[in-house]
């Protein structure tokens, strides 16, 4: 069975840095891209950047290259999601997934304010 | 980079009603289109994919069809658990584009 896991609430400030995590289990984890997905109160789903465990390829929506770094640790099966420097305009809920794929992460709500 | 542009944004409908979205690729994306539905609180669920294939344990009730730019999801009768809001994908490349979703309202 496929699962992903992700990192639980954060509450950060403004200019903080931050760094939410996705574990996945129960498939091939180089062999599928995993990505993140945005979904700022009230509005709709966003893809964010997604990346191929098996060599680190990575892509980014243009809406967010530059601010945030997606990345991988296969040696156990995991994949981030970080920010250097928050904004309030952040405050969203984060969603890894697999593209095309029944199994998401529970997702992992991030609130920014000072 | 191709858009997809769905519609309509919202829409009323009562239990029993057929439901039609409809998502528009701005260009050819053959059959690489997904339907999710996401109720208020919870984790979007997958529908289909393929365009047309239903995801296992779906209900029947749920159909997708169309190829190359425009695709469809129909709902045959509305029942209470499909008030939600619905998004289409396209997941011809590497990095998938949502539709901007559909909220079905009573």
């Amino acid at each position: 069975e496929v699962q992903m896991v992700q990192s639980g609430p954060e509450v950060k400030k403004p200019g903080e840095s931050l760094k939410i995590s996705c574990k996945a289990s129960g498939y091939a984890f180089t062999d599928y891209w995993v990505g993140w997905v945005r979904q700022m109160p009230g509005k709709g789903l966003e893809w964010m950047a997604i990346i191929y465990p098996g060599d680190s390829d990575t892509q980014y929506s243009p809406s967010f290259q530059g601010q945030v770094t997606i990345s991988v640790d296969k040696s156990i099966s995991t994949v981030y999601l970080q920010w250097s420097s928050l904004k309030a305009s952040d405050t969203a809920m984060y969603y890894c997934a697999r593209p095309v794929e029944a199994s998401w992460g529970q997702g992992t709500l991030v609130t920014v304010s000072s | 980079d191709i858009q997809v542009t769905q519609s309509p944004s919202s829409l009323s409908a009562s239990v029993g009603d057929r439901v039609t979205i409809t998502c528009r690729a701005s260009q050819g994306i053959s059959n690489y289109l997904a339907w999710y539905q996401q109720r208020p609180g919870e984790v979007p669920k997958l529908l289909i994919y393929g365009a047309s294939t239903l995801e296992s344990g779906v209900p029947s009730r749920f159909s997708g069809s169309g190829s190359g730019t425009d695709f469809t999801l129909t709902i045959s009768s509305l029942q209470p658990e499909d008030f939600a809001t619905y998004y289409c994908q396209k997941y011809n490349t590497a990095l998938p584009t949502f539709g901007q979703g559909t909220k079905v309202e009573i």
